[in-house]
């Protein structure tokens, strides 16, 4: 499995700011995933990022509210642009691991609490 | 989208008794996962089933991937109060590189 840093586990900003969150993976990973889960719900895929491409954003996302950068094969980042207390949410990246069966798993950072006020 | 169900939203259980929940969807999916969240940390793995029939256990977890390829459920005996959290399941359409979608979520709380 998988060991996933996130930094930093939360944050309280003001709104109309932006917040960027670090991601980093023990290992070489193609492709890293960003979801967002809103108090009391589950998850939202953001965005699939690859190495050296644009990110892939999910529809309702978009790249000027969520940039992500991936630079490198261990890390990603995600900024949270302009912020508005809408955006208060657990940011998570995820990545994928193959399992030795031939599937697939998903491993998870611990998450980025954002609060915005 | 692809959506998944989740039951129960949430249940009170007592110490030491049995919990089953489930998730089905319309789609047929290749991978299915169940995850615990704890409060203010990310999802673990607990179970992954890749096989239409298969039935894996984790201690005193035990998971079934449905015939249909359209449900899974997960069943927790002899319940702990550290069993206390929110259970998810997500499911994969297809190959490596696919992301997964995620059920809303049943919420446990073990009563001592």
């Amino acid at each position: 499995s998988a060991v996933i840093s996130q930094k930093p586990s939360r944050d309280i900003c003001q709104r109309g700011t932006s917040l960027t969150i670090q991601c980093q993976v023990d290992s070489q990973v193609t492709m890293m995933f960003w979801y967002r889960q809103q108090p009391g719900q589950s998850l939202t895929l953001i965005a699939t990022a690859n190495q050296g491409s644009e990110a892939t954003y999910e529809s309702g996302f978009v790249i000027d509210k969520f940039p992500i950068s991936r630079p490198n094969l261990t890390f990603s980042t995600l900024t949270v642009s302009n912020m508005s207390p809408e955006d208060s949410s657990i940011y998570l990246c995820s990545v994928e691991g193959m399992q030795g069966a031939g599937g697939t798993e998903a491993f998870f950072g611990q998450g980025t609490r954002l609060t915005v006020v | 989208g692809q959506q998944l169900n989740q039951s129960p939203q949430s249940m009170f259980i007592q110490e030491g008794e049995d919990v089953s929940m489930n998730c089905t969807s319309s789609s047929i999916f290749n991978t299915w996962l169940w995850y615990k969240q704890d409060p203010g940390e990310g999802p673990v793995l607990l179970i992954a089933l890749y096989k239409a029939g298969e039935l894996t256990s984790n201690g005193r977890l035990t998971a079934q991937f449905g015939i249909t390829r359209k449900d899974s459920f997960l069943n927790i005996s002899a319940s702990i109060p550290s069993d206390v959290g929110i259970y998810f399941c997500a499911g994969q359409l297809g190959p490596y590189g696919q992301n997964f979608v995620f059920g809303p979520g049943t919420r446990l709380s073990v009563l001592p």
